[in-house]
């Protein structure tokens, strides 16, 4: 198995910008995920194969990678985008799934 | 709208069984990879098990290898994990969410989460 490694906890003013990273030898072969979960909710897709938006997620939100290193960056980060955020890919098996370790965002 | 509902959470005594069920509604599952993902409270999540579109290839995390077998039944549209020997470490909200066609191995949609606790 592998592991994906996140900063515990990064904090953002209203309205800057925030970059959370996510880092694991398997991000080299395979794309990431990013989820946003909020307390008591279930986990949300908000960027997939490394910079892709679900529909009704704005835009904001990006991805990138280089690497074993992938990213996740708000861009004028809201209120409403305080969540724990969760990376996520294939691990180096290929057959199985991992998640990143989570990153709690606090916006100030 | 795609919409994923768990069920079957419950308190469960060290060594006994459970059975979770995932309806599944607005797409067919057997068109779809699907998965179990665990959330012990306070913590990370964790991966669990898939079951691939042809319903019969499955995989498992290490820690419930030979325990647990994820299932489902086409013509109710629900997935299924049977838990058996239950430990403890157990204890978490358990999540089915879908890997449909065009999210490239994402996660796409997650159910609400079912609880189950593991104590004597």
């Amino acid at each position: 198995s592998s592991e994906l490694t996140q900063d515990p906890a990064v904090s953002v003013a209203l309205g800057q910008t925030v970059r959370i990273t996510c880092q694991g030898d398997s991000l080299r072969t395979y794309y990431a995920s990013w989820f946003q979960q909020k307390p008591g909710q279930a986990p949300v897709l908000v960027i997939y194969a490394q910079n892709k938006r679900p529909s009704g997620i704005p835009d904001r939100f990006s991805g990138s990678s280089s690497g074993d290193t992938a990213s996740l960056t708000i861009t004028g980060a809201q209120a409403e985008d305080e969540a724990d955020y969760y990376c996520n890919s294939r691990d180096n098996s290929a057959t199985h799934y991992v998640f990143g370790t989570g990153t709690k965002v606090t916006v100030l | 709208e795609v919409q994923l509902v768990e069920s079957g959470g419950d308190l469960v005594q060290p060594g006994g069984s459970l059975r979770l069920s995932c309806a599944a509604s607005g797409f067919t599952i057997s068109s779809s990879w699907m998965h179990w993902v665990r959330q012990p409270l306070g913590k990370g999540l964790v991966w669990v098990s898939r079951l691939k579109s042809d319903g019969r290839s499955s995989i498992y995390a290490d820690p419930v290898k030979g325990r647990f077998t994820i299932s489902r039944d086409n013509a109710k549209n629900t997935l299924y994990l049977q838990m058996n020997s239950l430990r403890a470490e157990d204890t978490a909200v358990y999540y089915c969410a879908s890997e449909r066609d065009g999210y490239n191995g994402a996660l796409d949609t997650w159910g609400q989460g079912t609880m189950v606790t593991v104590s004597s």
